[in-house]
């Protein structure tokens, strides 16, 4: 099936420090992932779609300037989160659709769990 | 805006029993909709994708059924075990130009030996 990693699986950093966290597809291409944050108990919250070649498309109330997206081929796609603080400690999940189109079944990392001290 | 409701919120069965995981979503113009499995501290396990123009899916003991009309998908469980203890995630996509995946809560299930 298809395989998405994620890397670090955890990272600890001090506040106003940056964390990049990588998204790869193992097994497929992928023109379009996707970045989700995750608190918990709570369910996934799309942060922004990330398109390899052009800008990444974020969401409502999601800083664009803190959570930098770089899609720069078709199984690699990076978020880093810059100058972090303790609330954006967090699970950062991302995914991946085979192909070209954003519509497919999407496949999902295992997750990175950030802790901001 | 897509809302996405799962009932119930957590459920606990003995090993062996057949169970059935409910999701409702409000705008009945989806492309697709996915049952997900998340373990503790893990990313999420795709388990079954129904297609707007499918009735049902299933794969091994799972089952899950679409009626988009009434904006409502089943997750059905057959012969429970205690391997199947995870949030079980809905989640949809909708129609038009927002392929964009709306969860649910999830339903925390678990089975006991």
């Amino acid at each position: 099936g298809a395989v998405v990693s994620q890397h670090p699986s955890w990272v600890i950093c001090k506040s106003g420090t940056s964390v990049k966290i990588e998204c790869r597809s193992l097994d497929f291409q992928a023109t379009t992932m996707f970045w989700y944050r995750q608190f918990p108990k709570q369910s996934l919250m799309l942060m922004a779609t990330s398109n390899e070649g052009s800008k990444a498309t974020y969401e409502q109330g999601v800083e664009k300037d803190k959570f930098l997206i770089n899609h720069a081929s078709l199984t690699l796609s990076t978020l880093t989160v810059t100058s972090a603080h303790p609330e954006d400690s967090s699970f950062y999940i991302c995914s991946a659709t085979p192909g070209t189109s954003g519509w497919g079944e999407q496949f999902f990392g295992p997750g990175t769990r950030l802790t901001v001290l | 805006k897509q809302e996405v409701t799962q009932i119930p919120a957590a459920l606990s069965v003995p090993e062996g029993e057949n169970l059935v995981l409910n999701c409702s979503f409000t705008d009945s113009a989806i492309y697709n909709l996915q049952w997900f499995r998340q373990d503790p501290g893990k990313g999420l396990t795709s388990l079954l994708l129904i297609q707007s123009s499918q009735r049902e899916q299933t794969s091994g003991r799972l089952n899950a059924s679409l009626d988009k009309s009434s904006g409502r998908s089943t997750l059905y469980i057959a012969a429970s075990q205690p391997g199947d203890s995870a949030t079980y995630l809905c989640a949809v996509r909708g129609g038009g130009s927002n392929y964009k995946l709306t969860f649910g809560k999830g339903t925390l299930l678990t089975v006991n030996p």
